[in-house]
């Protein structure tokens, strides 16, 4: 069974303190690794798409990095309006289903 | 330009009532995905429509759960003799199309609560 995991669950930083997310999956033939976030009350907002091991991608305070096990997303020098609920997901190859598998979160409080 | 729009935002029902929550995707989006996300739980994938229809109806917990998609644009999601454990907050997505991978683009939700 495919399986996206991630740590740690809860993350409280203090402003400008730099960490990193850690998301780790078990689906075979990866298609492609995704990030969102999601602040309360709203639906997830799309952050970056990874394809390949290696792949790096950039914004703004973000960024997101894939290996063939696992992916990170780097916060650098956060601010309080990063905090939000981080989610990760994979698409599993076709004839799995076209369903993305999502891991369930690491929430980021970025302290004043 | 317009994004996923889902209404309601809310629905409070009692236990056994049916109800039906819209989706409006992206204009041209092809790929219509349902979600249910509990409270402090992650995204439960529930259907995925290509177009009008439903190749993956795995994640569907209950024959009381039915989807459909007309004109390859608007779905309804509807739960008969809703239960308790049905209140969660139901999420949709759209992408530019199946065979990705492409991002999803989500709605705000529908809250359910069953009283």
């Amino acid at each position: 069974e495919d399986q996206v995991t991630q740590s740690p669950e809860a993350l409280r930083l203090q402003e400008g303190e730099s960490s990193s997310l850690n998301c780790s999956y078990t689906v075979s033939g990866l298609r492609g690794l995704f990030w969102y976030r999601q602040d309360p009350g709203k639906g997830p907002e799309f952050l970056f798409t990874l394809y390949s091991a290696g792949e790096e991608k950039e914004k703004e305070r973000l960024k997101a990095t894939l290996t063939k096990k696992e992916s990170f997303l780097h916060i650098t020098a956060p601010k309080p309006e990063d905090s939000a609920t981080y989610l990760c997901a994979v698409q599993a190859p076709l004839g799995y289903g076209q369903n993305f598998v999502f891991g369930p979160g690491t929430r980021l409080s970025v302290l004043p | 330009g317009a994004g996923v729009s889902q209404s309601p935002s809310n629905k409070v029902t009692e236990k056994g009532k049916d109800v039906e929550l819209r989706c409006d995707p992206i204009s041209g989006h092809t790929a219509l995905y349902w979600y249910r996300q509990s409270l402090g739980q992650g995204l439960e994938f529930l259907i995925y429509f290509q177009g009008n229809s439903a190749p993956d109806k795995s994640g569907l917990p209950s024959d009381r759960f039915s989807a459909e998609r007309t004109g390859g644009s608007v779905s309804t999601l509807t739960i008969q003799r809703t239960q308790q454990e049905d209140s969660a907050v139901y999420l949709c997505a759209s992408s530019p199309r199946a065979g990705g991978p492409y991002e999803q683009y989500f709605g705000p939700g529908t809250r359910l609560t069953v009283t």
